[in-house]
């Protein structure tokens, strides 16, 4: 069974520039999530669907990002415009209930 | 306060020794349970998973959760270098709403 895949895997950008994250959640999971992980941090979550409905996303900083699950798979996550406080690594994570699956992560840098 | 509290360590041991991972959580609504192992510059990856009270075991690894006193704990057996990693809990309700704890270090020493 293949994983979550995610892309890129790293992201080099200047701040005030925009950038997008993609994920292909595990076949057949329903549940799409997005988090946040800044060096020495758990993850945090920025927002979760449920197919293609968004489910919570009281954590994410509308503002500037936003996120999107087009047909109930495949989902993209952009940041316009970047700060430096962005600097994290972006997980996408997939389930069918008994736990949560997730990607390699993208590493995003804002200089 | 947060939801869910977890030592961030470092915690070091020799190969061979049992370790003993904890965290607390705030929120009663929890009533699903995870530990997760994350090399660096990797994902998560899902150890255990458990929904009620009690002890569950899978090879080395038993996690246990204890709703009464809103605590759980990850034990490893027989400890290995290739064990080292950062251990985190995570916990979510009916809404499966994943709360991550903030992990902690765990350097195993052949």
């Amino acid at each position: 069974e293949a994983g979550v895949a995610q892309s890129p895997r790293y992201k080099i950008i200047e701040k005030r520039q925009s950038v997008a994250f993609w994920c292909n959640p595990i076949s057949g999971h329903a549940t799409l999530y997005w988090y946040q992980q800044i060096l020495g941090q758990g993850p945090k979550l920025l927002i979760q669907f449920q197919n293609n409905g968004v489910v919570d996303d009281s954590q994410l900083p509308k503002d500037r990002f936003s996120a999107e699950r087009l047909k109930g798979v495949d989902s993209t996550l952009k940041i316009q415009p970047a700060k430096l406080e962005d600097s994290a690594v972006y997980l996408c994570a997939s389930s069918l209930e008994r736990g949560a699956f997730f990607g390699q992560g993208t590493r995003l840098t804002v200089v | 306060q947060k939801e869910v509290e977890q030592d961030p360590g470092p915690l070091s041991v020799p190969e061979g020794a049992i370790v003993s991972l904890n965290c607390t959580y705030s929120n009663s609504a929890f009533q699903y349970f995870m530990w997760y192992r994350q090399y660096s510059r990797k994902g998560p990856e899902l150890l255990m998973y458990t929904y009620s009270s009690g002890n569950k075991e899978d090879g080395r690894f038993t996690a246990q959760v204890d709703k009464s006193s809103k605590y759980i704990s990850l034990f490893i057996r027989d400890s290995q270098p290739s064990d080292s990693a950062t251990y985190l809990c995570a916990m979510a309700s009916g809404t499966y709403k994943y709360i991550f704890g903030t992990g902690t270090r765990l350097k195993v020493l052949a």
